[in-house]
Order: C-alpha cells, then structure tokens, then sequence
C-alpha cells in the first residue's frame, strides 16, 4: 500500500531564516505531487505540483518555492521565512490529475 | 474561475442523529469531487471520491451525492456517533491543470 511522509511535524523558525520541508511516497512511482498550505481562517491553498523529476508548477507567487529531486520526493524551501508563511503544510500525491489525491500528515510552522 | 462553499461552517448534533452536509461549486465543469476529513492538527483524510458521472457514492455510514447541474455536493453521515466530530472538506477538481478547489469546511461536533 502507499504511504506518505512529512517532516518535521512542527518546526518554529526566525522571520529571515531558510526553511526547508520534505515530502516522500512510498509504494508508487510516478506520482503527481503537490504542496499545500493551510492558513488560519483560510482555506487549503495549492502553492505547487509536479508531475516528474525536475517538473514543477506554481500556483502562487510567492517567495517559497519546490523541487523533486527524486520521483518520489518533493521538497519545500525558501531562502528567507516570513511571517506570513506561518501555517500548515501539506503534501499529497494522485496517480493522475483529476482523480483521487492521499495526503500526509502535514508539518506546522510557525514563522516568530 | 471555481469556489466551492461550504455551509454551515459549524455544526452541533446529538449523537446518532443523522445529518447532511452542504457544498457548493461554481462551475459544473469539473471532474471529480473529493470529500474529506481532518481531525486537529492532522492531515486530510480521503472519505469519498464522486467522478463526474456519477451522482452518488456510499462508504459505510457516508453517502455522498453529486449534482453538477446544480453544483451541489451533499455528504450524509447516517447515526452519527461521537467519534465523527472532526471538520469534513468538500474539494472540486477543476481549473486548467484539473487542481482540487476547497472549501473552508464544515466543523462537526457530535454530542454524547
């Protein structure tokens, strides 16, 4: 069966600070992947999906960004956190686009 | 461009009362629509997945309809017990690339 992996589970980070967020799968190949964020009040926000190595999408301009290094990694990072990166990130994949999407556990970050 | 809408965005029940969840979606061009929960602090869990040409699924005590014409989701949960207090997610596939919209969800609170 196919399982999905995030971490760290919380992390708390200096406004100016990298962050860096991984994201594997297990038990498939080739699956699209995607970064979501999950803000206070708001909801759930596409940031980016990638549908192979190297193939990346974003949704939202903004100073985070995503790369996948490998087929069943997918990786969060920006250079300096804002406040408002603060919230809840979620990573999930589907075999294909349009049909039922599996999320992970998320990871917590607060940006102080 | 698509919205979904949840309503109500709280909800209080007896438990083993039987209830309806409502969704809406602006466009009826879409794929798919995805149900899910999420418990606090946790990640989503997939429920039901409703393919456009369908217009109903059932999943144990879940049953969830699908009228595009309408854009209307509904999900009811049948004697409803305590353990299904969590906030459930309504998600339409659509846009260009075939991307899950959300709503902001419904927070279900099932009293004993």
């Amino acid at each position: 069966s196919q399982t999905i992996h995030q971490w760290p589970a919380t992390l708390v980070q200096p406004v100016g600070s990298p962050l860096s967020l991984e994201c594997t799968v297990e038990g498939t190949s080739n699956p699209n992947l995607y970064w979501y964020r999950q803000a206070a009040g708001r909801g759930l926000q596409l940031l980016f999906y990638s549908v192979g190595i190297g193939q990346i999408s974003s949704e939202v301009p903004q100073n985070l960004s995503a790369s996948r290094p490998q087929d069943r990694q997918f990786i969060l990072s920006s250079k300096k956190l804002l406040l408002s990166d603060s919230g809840f990130y979620l990573c999930a994949w589907s075999m294909l686009f349009g049909y039922e999407q599996y999320f992970g556990p998320g990871t917590r970050l607060t940006v102080t | 461009k698509q919205e979904v809408t949840q309503i109500p965005a709280a909800l209080s029940v007896p438990e083993g009362e039987n209830l309806v969840l409502n969704c809406s979606f602006t466009d009826s061009a879409i794929y798919n629509l995805q149900w899910f929960r999420q418990d606090p602090g946790k990640g989503l869990t997939s429920l039901l997945l409703i393919q456009s040409s369908q217009r109903e699924q059932t999943s144990g005590r879940l049953n969830a309809s699908l009228d595009k014409s309408s854009g209307r989701s509904t999900l009811y949960i049948a004697a409803s017990q305590p353990g299904d207090s969590a906030t459930y997610l309504c998600a339409a596939y659509g846009g260009s690339q075939g991307n899950l919209i959300f709503g902001k969800g419904t927070k279900l609170s099932v009293k004993p």
